[in-house]
């Protein structure tokens, strides 16, 4: 069963534009959520978790249990967030992740 | 310079032949996992191990095998029983308790 949906393969914007990065996710328990980033020719990294409720590079995410989303946004695109990005769940205690299968975004000067 | 580090980079194989990709750490996290990635489905969990000599199936672990015999490594066989093995391998960890997995630059696996 796909736990994690990520229905958008490539996202542009234009530079300053704000960006919505979309994830929903089905889980019948209270789950943990996760953005991770993959910048061009670097690994793959935590970008931020809804359990912190932080903001990082100016993206933040909300956990929107009734919609079972958890949509990454930013009011300004910079073309340096060209990346792609990773919603995932964490599953139980065993920290297994799931992941979905990820946006590329392009921010157009 | 500390850090996950994954070995080799590109590795070619025949089919029928059993490979298998190097996963090392010195952060001295306690677990480690396998994911593959293919084209379109994002990454997929192969096993996970979260102390030395323990390790589960994740959900595509057919026709793979790991071992976890020292906490920095975490070695990951690809054997002939996988039907489909070329694909790019990444290798992850994390401290216990700790939901950032810290990854490693990938292995990109091609069977012919």
């Amino acid at each position: 069963a796909q736990r994690v949906t990520q229905p958008e393969k490539l996202l542009s914007v234009f530079k300053g534009a704000p960006v919505e990065l979309k994830c929903n996710y089905s889980y019948s328990g209270s789950p943990e959520l996760f953005w991770y980033v993959q910048y061009s020719r670097q690994r793959l990294q935590l970008l931020l978790r809804h359990i912190s409720r932080e903001s990082i590079k100016g993206f933040t995410a909300d956990l929107n249990k009734g919609e079972t989303s958890f949509h990454l946004k930013k009011p300004f695109a910079q073309e340096e967030d060209s990346a792609m990005y990773y919603c995932a769940l964490i599953k139980g205690t065993g920290n297994q992740f799931y992941f979905g299968t990820g946006t590329s975004l392009t921010v157009i000067p | 310079d500390g850090g996950i580090t994954q070995s080799p980079k590109y590795l070619f194989r025949k089919e029928g032949q059993n490979v298998t990709l190097s996963c090392e750490q010195n952060l001295n996290h306690d677990a480690m996992y396998w994911y593959r990635q293919d084209p379109g489905q994002g990454l997929r969990l192969i096993y996970y191990s979260q102390i030395v000599n323990d390790f589960q199936k994740g959900d595509i672990a057919e026709g793979y095998s790991v071992s976890r015999e020292k906490k920095e490594s975490f070695p990951l066989t690809v054997t002939s029983a996988q039907k489909n093995p070329t694909a790019f391998y990444l290798c992850a960890s994390s401290m216990q308790n700790s939901y950032e997995q810290y990854f490693g630059p990938g292995t990109r696996l091609t069977v012919t």
